[in-house]
């Protein structure tokens, strides 16, 4: 199967920092790329969409100069938490998907712990 | 509004014990179903992807079919490794942006 990865797997700052989450589809090119958070026991809650050179598409209630998304290659999405807050700790998940394909493909996730 | 129902929350299991999740999901109309499997502090693994009613996947212990209502995930003498929270998505034909739907997920714990 699709192979996303994700970097870091864990991180822990301090609050009014900005902190970096890298996303990357390794065996395929991922058109669109998805970004969600998870609460914990709770189901994934979409944040945002990107495609590739484009600007990412935010869920109503996302800030969007809160959450900077980055899509700037058919390989690589990034998301950065600006200004991060305690409320802005969760686990972080990516998800890619290629062009000829409906299936969505995930990454290990990142744990931002925000002090 | 699309919607998906997972059920039930949460389901224990004795090794061995055959049982089946259920997926209810109302979509104005139905580009496919998929079915997930997540570890505590993992991202979702794919299981199967379905695209219409009558359709059938298999893949080691574990079996999804597809109604025009409802998907099943029937989960065959499970073992302690199948413990996990399995998460059921629609994909519907006028999706904004591909984006899925997400149902709440099925905890599902087999004990040895």
């Amino acid at each position: 199967g699709a192979v996303v990865s994700q970097h870091p797997s864990w991180v822990i700052c301090k609050s009014g920092t900005s902190v970096k989450i890298e996303c990357r589809s390794l065996d395929f090119q991922a058109t669109t790329m998805f970004w969600y958070r998870q609460f914990p026991k709770q189901s994934l809650m979409l944040m945002a969409t990107s495609n590739e050179g484009s600007k990412a598409t935010y869920e109503q209630g996302v800030e969007k100069d809160k959450f900077l998304i980055n899509h700037a290659s058919l390989t690589l999405s990034t998301l950065t938490v600006t200004s991060a807050h305690p409320e802005d700790s969760s686990f972080y998940i990516c998800s890619g998907r290629g062009q000829l394909t409906d299936t969505q493909y995930f990454g290990p996730g990142t744990r931002l712990t925000v002090l | 509004e699309d919607q998906v129902t997972q059920s039930p929350e949460a389901l224990r299991l004795q090794e061995g014990e055959s049982s089946s999740l259920n997926c209810s999901y109302t979509v104005s109309g139905l580009r496919g179903l998929f079915w997930y499997r997540q570890d505590p502090g993992k991202g979702p693994e794919f299981l199967f992807t379905l695209y219409s009613a009558g359709e059938e996947k298999e893949k080691e212990r574990l079996k999804a079919t597809l109604t025009k209502k409802e998907s099943f995930l029937h989960i065959t003498a499970p073992k302690p490794e199948d413990s996990a929270t399995y998460l059921c998505a629609v994909h519907p034909i006028k999706a904004a942006g591909n984006k899925l739907t997400f149902g709440g997920g099925t905890r599902v714990l087999v004990k040895p």
